[in-house]
């Protein structure tokens, strides 16, 4: 049973354009959000992320939104580059941040495609 | 060292065969993480190191997988008797401390059972 789902596999944006992925998460006791980016044959590497003590953060081209009521987060980036072409890995810890090393839950990635 | 080092980087085996993936964390990280992606799948947690102990297993699909960690430092994945669905891209991790949230990953095994 998913707890963390991304269910857009793949997207497709023009250049300068913005993206927008989506996650949905099951738990309301989810607290802490991450997104990662994974190009072929390398690791996912850490690009934002957010607790929900916000529903906003903010990192150059790349923001994320949390709406804890709809247990719904997106990530925006605007504007879109070749470069950001990668699958986008949603992923939570299900315990509160610092109390453990509980580990990383992770949705089955979007995979981006920039378009020049 | 300064990122997440595995090897091998590809490994194909035969059915049945036994196989070790390696994993060495950034120095000084006292968390391992292995997780695995399969063919369209997400990262499938398997396992998880503070130190040389593991706390949690509950991700480990079968007892054909074991793994250990010495010295606080290199962990080795261990699958025996390899099994087609084993075919996946195995993903170590490390994180500074239990105050920490973002895992640092490696570039992965990759693991093709034929």
């Amino acid at each position: 049973d998913q707890q963390v789902k991304q269910n857009s596999p793949s997207l497709s944006v023009q250049e300068g354009r913005i993206s927008i992925l989506n996650c949905d998460y099951t738990n309301s006791m989810f607290d802490y959000f991450l997104w990662y980016k994974k190009y072929p044959a390398e690791g996912p590497t850490f690009l934002i992320s957010i607790s929900s003590i916000k529903d906003k953060n903010e990192d150059g081209r790349f923001t994320v939104f949390l709406n804890k009521s709809a247990k719904h987060l997106s990530l925006h980036i605007v504007p879109s580059q070749p470069g950001d072409s990668a699958v986008y890995f949603c992923a939570t810890h299900p315990v509160r941040w610092g109390s453990g090393n509980t580990p990383l839950v992770f949705g089955k990635g979007t995979r981006l495609s920039v378009i020049a | 060292g300064a990122g997440v080092s595995q090897s091998p980087s590809n490994k194909v085996t035969e059915k049945g065969k036994d196989v070790e993936l390696r994993c060495d964390p950034i120095s000084g990280h006292t968390a391992l993480y292995w997780y695995r992606q399969s063919l369209g799948q997400g990262l499938e947690f398997l396992i998880y190191f503070q130190g040389n102990s593991a706390p949690d297993k509950s991700g480990l699909p079968s007892d054909r997988f074991s793994a250990e960690r010495t010295g606080g430092s290199v962990s080795t994945l261990t699958i025996q008797r390899t099994q087609q669905e084993d075919s996946a891209v195995y993903l170590c991790a490390s994180m500074r401390d239990s105050g920490a949230n973002v895992l640092t990953f490696g570039a992965g095994s990759r693991l093709t059972v034929l």
